[in-house]
């Protein structure tokens, strides 16, 4: 099984802050790899696919890098309203495995 | 509406059997590849099984494999979680979700709690 590790495991930022998260995978994805955004209570939402590809909808402010074993998920200006846990998925080869996790919480 | 509406959760003994619902409404439900995915209380989010649009291939976790089967019916717009042998371990909210293809979850369940216990 592939597994996905994040860093950090949690951060605290302002409004207006940059934030990058980071998602390693065990062995090399291609570009098999999802970013969501949950917030508590709620389901999970698909931000980006494909390493880099925004989902309709989603703000420009996300934005999503990498291939192979590596990627980056990077909130350009935090809003109130990101202030939540994100997860990265990857999506190369059954089973699916996600990352633990990333708290993104108010400084 | 776009939307997935799971049931079926609730308090069951070790050993037990619980059977899981999911709804789907707003979209073409026989198009899509779809999915459960759990999240155990306060933890991070577990992909359990998938089925293709026609039933013909499904794919399971190793910890649930033998124990859950995932079915469809797309004359009624319903994907199934059979669940037996339940285990303190599979305690979690279950999700009901559409994959993108194949690969990503894009529409996710509000989510049912399953609760496993004497």
């Amino acid at each position: 099984d592939i597994q996905m590790t994040q860093s950090p495991s949690s951060v605290s930022a302002s409004v207006g802050d940059r934030v990058t998260i980071t998602c390693r995978a065990s062995q090399g994805i291609s570009s098999w790899l999802a970013w969501y955004q949950q917030k508590p209570g709620k389901a999970p939402k698909l931000l980006i696919q494909t390493a880099s590809s925004l989902q309709s909808g989603v703000p420009s402010r996300f934005s999503g890098s990498g291939s192979g074993t590596d990627f980056t998920l990077t909130i350009s200006s935090l809003q109130p309203e990101d202030f939540a846990t994100y997860y990265c998925q990857q999506g190369n080869s059954f089973p699916f495995t996600f990352g633990p996790g990333t708290k993104v919480d108010i400084k | 509406e776009v939307q997935l509406v799971e049931s079926g959760g609730g308090l069951v003994q070790p050993r037990g059997s619980l059977r899981l619902s999911c709804a789907a409404s707003g979209f073409t439900f026989s198009s899509y590849w779809m999915s459960w995915v759990r999240q155990a209380p306060g933890e991070g989010l577990e992909w359990v099984a998938n089925i293709k649009q026609d039933g013909n291939e499904r794919y399971y976790v190793d910890s649930v494999k033998g124990r859950f089967t995932i079915s469809r019916d797309n004359a009624k717009n319903s994907l199934y979680l059979q669940m037996n042998s339940l285990r303190a371990e599979d305690t979690a909210v279950y999700y009901c979700a559409r994959s993108f293809v194949n690969r990503y979850f894009d529409l996710w369940g509000r989510g049912t709690l399953v609760t496993v216990s004497s």
